[in-house]
């Protein structure tokens, strides 16, 4: 069965500062990746995903994701981070088809402090 | 272009009672629909999928129950709420055409108390 693992539940980091988050997943075959945005109270918003080719994606809003086959990793990236990227990252992994079987981890709350 | 809408956006109700979260798409025909509840600390669990009108699956055994009258909308339901309902429940839709993304509704809110 597929599964994500997200393991920093919280992360904190200063305005202007780096950012990794990391996500670590399990799936037989190759897989299908994704990160999604959560701000509070709202629905998820796709940042980017990986499906083949390339594996360093390009997403919205600056973010920057890298497929690592052989550590199972998938971890997303900003150089810079700003105020307004503090929310909720989900890490999700997925196959393709007429049905979408996507399975996330259980998130990474970002805080930005001044 | 696509769009997702989802009410109410908040619940609140009393155990026992009953409940009915509405889904709706516009701007594609044939999508695939998902209700996913989020727990705090949980992530996403997914609840129940849909291929087409009147095909339900559901991925883990609970007091809801989901149905597909028309092709682009989706409903959750239950005929008695209990104390762990309470979530935040997010409908989303994907095309069969493309490769696994999910757009997602904005979310209602159910607290049951």
């Amino acid at each position: 069965a597929q599964s994500v693992t997200q393991p920093d539940i919280h992360i904190t980091v200063s305005e202007g500062a780096s950012l990794e988050l990391r996500c670590n997943y399990s799936y037989g075959a190759t897989p299908y990746l994704f990160w999604y945005v959560q701000s509070p109270g709202q629905g998820l918003q796709l940042l980017l995903k990986y499906f083949s080719g390339d594996t360093l994606v390009q997403g919205i809003k600056g973010f920057e994701a890298e497929f690592k086959r052989s550590q199972s990793s998938f971890n997303l990236r900003k150089p810079s981070v700003h105020w307004s990227d503090a929310a909720e990252y989900f890490c999700a992994v997925g196959n393709s088809g007429g049905y979408q079987k996507v399975t996330f981890g259980i998130g990474t709350k970002l805080q930005v402090i001044p | 272009s696509q769009t997702i809408h989802q009410w109410p956006a908040t619940l609140v109700q009393p155990v026992g009672s009953p409940l009915s979260l509405e889904c709706t798409v516009e701007g594609t025909s044939n999508p695939n629909l998902y209700w996913y509840r989020q727990a705090a600390g949980r992530g996403l669990q997914l609840l129940f999928y849909s291929v087409g009108i009147g095909q339900i699956s559901s991925e883990v055994p609970q007091n809801l129950s989901a149905s597909r009258p028309q092709d682009r909308q989706f409903i959750l339901s239950s005929k008695k709420l209990l104390l762990s309902d309470s979530g935040f429940y997010l409908c989303a839709w994907s095309s069969g055409r493309t490769t696994g993304e999910l757009f997602f509704g904005e979310g209602s809110r159910l607290t049951v108390l």
